[in-house]
């Protein structure tokens, strides 16, 4: 069975804090892992990674993937308020058409 | 509209009661999931759609879950029976074909 799993499950920190979401993953025929942003509502895209090795930036945030340990990073720099949120992220396999196995999430709390 | 929509945004039900769920597509997306997420934890895959086909449904928890998408756009997910542990929030996603999937903003069913 595909399994996804996050850390921490919590993290708090102040505006300015640079943080470091971690996700493992054991996905059947790898394919791609996702992170998500998900703010009480639906969950948005943030990142698709395919490749070891290679950023993926976006303004504050980036996200990195290495294959061989089978685990994904996401950092936000210079962290705002408007950061928190839960971050999801979630692997697909080849075998499964696409369908995404979703780690608990990180639930990230930024005070100003 | 220019993302995914679902209908009723909440529910509740009593116990018994039979309820559908609406989910309206990003217009064109032929690959259309269903999921289901309970308090605190990651979404967990329900079923899948390519255009009217349903190609897996390994998700679904019982028989009393139902879902179909008869013309290829507009899926509408039956729960029939509901039992307490059937609450939490469904969300439907789309996508193009890729591993990108869009999510809508989910229903939140309480069964008391």
């Amino acid at each position: 069975e595909d399994k996804v799993v996050q850390s921490p499950l919590s993290l708090v920190v102040h505006e300015g804090d640079t943080v470091t979401l971690n996700c493992s993953y054991e996905v059947t025929n790898f394919r791609s892992l996702l992170w998500y942003k998900q703010e009480k509502k639906a969950p948005t895209f943030l990142f698709m990674l395919t490749s070891s090795g290679i950023e993926k930036k976006s303004g504050r945030l980036s996200s990195i993937l290495d294959k061989k340990e089978l685990f994904s990073i996401l950092n936000i720099t210079a962290t705002q308020t408007g950061d928190s949120a839960i971050y999801l992220c979630a692997g697909t396999s080849g075998t499964s058409y696409g369908k995404l196995t979703f780690g608990q999430g990180t639930i990230l709390t930024v005070h100003p | 509209g220019a993302g995914v929509s679902q209908s009723p945004r909440y529910k509740v039900a009593k116990r018994g009661q039979d309820v559908a769920l609406r989910c309206d597509p990003i217009s064109g997306h032929v690959s259309l999931f269903w999921y289901q997420q309970a308090l605190g934890q990651g979404p967990e895959f329900l079923t899948y759609f390519q255009n009217e086909a349903q190609l897996d449904k390994s998700g679904l928890p019982s028989d009393r879950f139902f879902a179909e998408r008869p013309e290829g756009s507009v899926s509408t997910l039956k729960i029939q029976r509901t039992q307490q542990e059937d609450s939490a929030v469904y969300l439907c996603a789309s996508s193009a074909g890729g591993d990108t999937q869009y999510f809508g903003p989910g229903t939140r069913l309480t069964v008391l």
